[in-house]
């Protein structure tokens, strides 16, 4: 089946500095979803993207989605504890299945 | 409230003991699927269904049955159970098609021994 890598798959950073991950495809993405799971919890809708090119911003999270759409990152400015989770990008192709990236864990240190 | 309903919560069983993991919505959504999810692989979709009577396989679907026989459930059976089958299991419903954000449920945290 289609394949989204997202990298990386850990990260550790201190409150307060930035955070990104990345999630890749090696064919193009119909849109592309992203959601956070808190650990413990289920994941929650964050937002979509669909146009080539397109960002989208929430407060301290900036969405981008590639200008091929093969690729698209999510980066949070000034980390907070309430950050930590697993993010995980989502494509969902015309057949209605969705492809989940492998998920970046998230842990903020106070 | 609008949610996604699985039960149970945890469940541990024993190889080839059939089993159904249930999943309910009250959001009216057509779309329904499960995920199983096992560390450094993600989510992986198992099946999916678009209505009613409607279901495919998604990306894994091996030793899993699905059943929508109406519109709010989507059970899970794992007819014969086998430990490669212990994993987090998530029913997540939308409105509609590939544009809709996907509700999940809380998991099911599943073990085979």
């Amino acid at each position: 089946g289609q394949q989204v890598m997202q990298i990386p798959q850990y990260q550790h950073v201190q409150e307060g500095e930035d955070f990104t991950t990345y999630c890749n495809s090696s064919t193009t993405l119909s849109n592309i979803q992203w959601y956070k799971q808190r650990p413990g919890g289920h994941p929650v809708f964050l937002i979509q993207l669909v146009k080539s090119g397109e960002v989208k911003k929430q407060k301290r999270l900036t969405f981008q989605f590639g200008e091929a759409k093969k690729n698209s990152s999510l980066h949070i400015t000034a980390t907070q504890t309430t950050d930590v989770g697993t993010y995980f990008c989502a494509d969902s192709n015309t057949g209605n299945q969705f492809y989940f990236g492998t998920g970046t864990s998230l842990t903020v240190i106070p | 409230e609008a949610q996604v309903t699985q039960n149970p919560r945890y469940l541990i069983t024993v190889t080839g003991k059939k089993l159904t993991v249930t999943c309910s919505q009250n959001m009216n959504h057509e779309y329904m699927s499960w995920y199983r999810q096992d560390p450094g692989l993600g989510l992986r979709q198992i099946y999916y269904s678009m209505n009613v009577e409607v279901t495919d396989k998604g990306d894994v679907p091996e030793g899993y049955k699905v059943s929508r026989k109406e519109k709010r459930n989507f059970p899970l059976i794992l007819e014969s159970p086998s430990p490669n089958q212990t994993s987090l299991y998530f029913c997540a419903s939308s409105f509609g098609r590939t544009n809709s954000p996907l509700h999940f449920g809380n998991g099911t945290r599943l073990t085979v021994t």
